[in-house]
């Protein structure tokens, strides 16, 4: 019954690879993001999709690209993976603008 | 600016102190709403708390209680006899508009740890 979940909770992977992350939430909510959580605990908005629509997308290297195929899932796909990209990568969804945010558990992404 | 400044990175206080994280935001929006999550050390984000503009209430809930105050754009939140179970990173966040669509603006977090 997880709200948001997210797949994989780890990823090994070396430098150069491509991989992806998938998020799925079952609350029904309208708007779904990803931010970036670094060794410092700092969180960055990523990309924000409301009804598969890309709403926000922050300076990211066109390395990372979303996808929406309903606006249930939200997946996030990484090409050429460089060793600055480790770091936690979290899925979250909310139902309106004004409400909190739900979070995936987070996916520990390690470049080697 | 819209930004969220939580200047205490790290506390450090004994089982049963009461402890008090701050945060300041700086915003444009007449309407904003402000959020409080926990992230423990099993590393999940967990919502604790939101606040509108609009509603300076103080709240409590339980050992957890929140003090909004406009004139000085302060949202702090202060735990009442902490326990080694509260230890965790409390982020501090803002709701602001981005286009059509509203973003978070995240504090870099506060650091808690409660020592027995």
């Amino acid at each position: 019954d997880t709200a948001v979940s997210q797949t994989p909770k780890y990823l090994v992977t070396q430098m150069g690879n491509d991989k992806s992350i998938k998020c799925e939430q079952n609350l029904g909510h309208d708007t779904m993001y990803w931010y970036k959580q670094d060794s410092k605990k700092f969180l960055k908005i990523m990309f924000s999709y409301n009804n598969k629509e890309l709403i926000i997308n922050e300076t990211v290297p066109n390395r990372f690209s979303p996808k929406s195929p309903d606006k249930a899932h939200l997946n996030l796909h990484i090409n050429s993976l460089e060793l600055g990209d480790s770091a936690v990568y979290f899925c979250a969804s909310r139902r309106g603008v004004h409400t909190e945010a739900f979070f995936g558990q987070g996916t520990r992404l390690t470049v080697v | 600016a819209q930004k969220v400044t939580q200047a205490q990175t790290e506390i450090s206080v004994v089982e049963k102190e009461d402890v008090t994280l701050d945060c300041v935001y700086e915003t444009r929006d007449t309407t904003y709403y402000l959020f409080w999550y926990k992230q423990p050390p099993s590393g999940e984000l967990v919502f604790l708390i939101r606040r509108n503009s609009f509603d300076e209430q103080n709240e409590i809930s339980g050992r957890y209680s929140w003090n909004f105050q406009k004139s000085t754009s302060s949202f702090n939140f202060t735990i009442t006899a902490s326990q080694v179970v509260d230890s965790a990173v409390y982020f501090c966040a803002l709701s602001v508009e981005a286009g059509n669509n509203r973003k978070l603006i995240w504090g870099l977090g506060t650091s808690l740890a409660v020592n027995p």
